[in-house]
C-alpha cells in the first residue's frame, strides 16, 4: 500500500551540476504533477504528466528543467546547470484520474541544497 | 483565472481553542474544494473535501462548509491540540492542475 514515493530525500548539488528527482506515482496512478516549495511559499505547480506525455508545462521555467514519466520506471524532474535560486523542496504528486475531483496523493518531497 | 485567498499567519492558539482559518475562491463554474495539511518535513496530505454547494466536508475534527453565496471554505475545528501544528492549504482544480492557497502555519501550545 505504498504512497507516492520520491528520492531523495535531500540532495546536495554544486553550481552548475545537475540534479535528477525521481516519483514513483502511487499503484494505480497515471497522472503525475511536479509542485515547488520555496521557503515560506506556497506550493507553485511545475508541469502536469501523463505515461509518456507532457499535457501542461506551463509553469517549468523555459531553461534547465525538464520532466518526464516513461512508460516504465518512475518520473524524472531533471535540473540541469543548477543555481542557487532553485533550492526549493520539490513534491511530487500523483491522481487516479486528472484532476477536478480526484485529489492528489503528494511524496514527501525532494529537498534541493544548491552550494 | 481560478484562486484561493487563504488568510495569512502565522496562527498560535493555546490547546482545546476553537480555531478557523479563512478561504475564499474565485472560479469559473462550481469545482470541488479541498483543504491539505503538511506537518514539518513532510509533503501534504488531503485532510478533507467538498464537491458541491454546501457540501460539509469533515476530517479528524476539521470542518469546512463549500458556501457558494460568499464563495467561502473556511476550515473550522471545536478543540485543537497540539498534534494539529501544521501549515494548512486550501487548495482547488484548475484547468490541468490544483491551485494552492499560500498555506497558513498553526501552532498549538500546551
Amino acid at each position: 500500500n505504498a504512497g507516492v514515493m520520491q528520492n531523495p530525500r535531500h540532495l546536495v548539488r554544486r553550481r552548475g551540476q545537475e540534479a535528477r528527482l525521481r516519483c514513483s506515482p502511487m499503484k494505480g496512478h497515471s497522472h503525475v504533477y511536479w509542485y515547488r516549495q520555496l521557503p515560506e511559499e506556497g506550493l507553485k505547480f511545475m508541469v502536469y504528466l501523463q505515461k509518456e506525455n507532457i499535457i501542461d508545462e506551463s509553469g517549468m521555467p523555459k531553461e534547465r528543467f525538464s520532466a518526464e514519466f516513461p512508460k516504465e520506471g518512475p518520473s524524472i524532474l531533471r535540473i540541469q546547470q543548477v543555481v542557487r535560486g532553485d533550492s526549493a523542496a520539490y513534491f511530487c504528486a500523483s491522481s487516479l484520474q486528472g484532476s477536478y475531483n480526484s485529489p492528489l496523493h503528494f511524496g514527501n518531497g525532494t529537498r534541493l541544497t544548491v552550494t | 483565472g481560478d484562486s484561493v485567498t487563504q488568510m495569512e499567519g502565522p496562527v498560535t492558539l493555546s490547546e482545546e481553542a476553537f480555531l478557523t482559518i479563512n478561504c475564499t475562491y474565485t472560479a469559473t463554474g462550481y469545482p470541488s474544494l479541498f483543504w491539505y495539511v503538511q506537518y514539518p518535513g513532510e509533503g501534504l496530505q488531503l485532510l478533507l473535501k467538498a464537491t458541491k454547494a454546501d457540501d460539509k466536508g469533515s476530517n479528524k475534527g476539521f470542518e469546512a462548509t463549500y458556501r457558494k453565496e460568499t464563495t467561502s471554505f473556511h476550515l473550522e475545528k471545536g478543540s485543537v491540540q497540539v498534534s494539529d501544528s501544521a501549515v494548512y492549504f486550501c487548495a482547488l482544480p484548475t484547468g490541468n492542475q490544483f491551485y494552492f492557497g499560500t498555506g497558513t502555519s498553526l501552532t498549538v501550545i500546551p
